[in-house]
């Protein structure tokens, strides 16, 4: 099976501060690239996504990623973040055209201290 | 609009009794389906995944099945639960590779 690494378990930032989440994934072919965020008691919802063209993703609420193909990485960031981003982030992976399955990481918990 | 559907929400249930979850999408015809359990410090972990009626993938062998008896109905089932299958359990649709995956509100079970 496919995985997903999310090595930041846990993350604690200070309003303002910059974000960066590392997610590595082990599939070979043209993949599929999601991050998604679980606000507390709230379900899943898409941050942004990558299929083709421009490595460089723009998501919600200033978030943004960046594929970077031959490290097999597809890190998120937000240059400031905000309390309101206090929450549970987790990258997942589809293998584009060769597979239905969609693989997650294991999540990082994000702390956004006022 | 797409909308998916996953109840209960919340479900107590005892050792060694049988368990039935059910999702249901509307807005999509022939979606691919996904049954996910969700654990603290595990991330997601993909259970079942059905391209079509009838069709089962399983990615983990464990005490639990699935169905899908209809185009947009996904069933998690388990004959006798075990304490190990307490847990918060989603579903999703997806199209891929057109789509991401769209997830229902899950349901949480805790097995006693």
């Amino acid at each position: 099976a496919q995985s997903v690494s999310q090595h930041n378990h846990h993350v604690i930032l200070s309003e303002a501060a910059s974000l960066e989440l590392g997610c590595n994934y082990s599939y070979g072919g043209t993949v599929n690239l999601f991050w998604y965020v679980q606000y507390p008691g709230q379900h899943l919802q898409l941050l942004l996504k990558y299929f083709s063209g421009d490595p460089l993703v723009k998501g919600i609420k200033g978030f943004e990623a960046e594929f970077i193909k031959s490290k097999f990485s597809f890190n998120l960031r937000k240059p400031s973040v905000q309390w309101s981003d206090t929450a549970e982030y987790f990258c997942a992976v589809n293998p584009a055209f060769t597979g239905n399955q969609f693989y997650f990481g294991t999540g990082t918990s994000l702390t956004v201290i006022p | 609009s797409q909308t998916i559907h996953q109840w209960p929400a919340t479900l107590v249930q005892p050792v060694g009794s049988p368990l039935s979850l059910e999702c249901t999408v509307e807005g999509t015809s022939n979606p691919n389906l996904y049954w996910y359990r969700q654990a603290a410090g595990r991330g997601l972990q993909l259970l079942f995944y059905s391209v079509g009626i009838g069709q089962i993938s399983s990615e983990v062998p464990q005490n639990l099945s699935a169905s899908r008896p209809q185009d947009r109905q996904f069933i998690l089932s388990s004959k006798k639960l075990l304490l190990s299958d307490s847990g918060f359990y989603l579903c999703a649709w997806a199209t891929p590779p057109d789509t991401e995956a769209f997830f229902g509100q899950g349901t949480r079970l805790t097995v006693v």
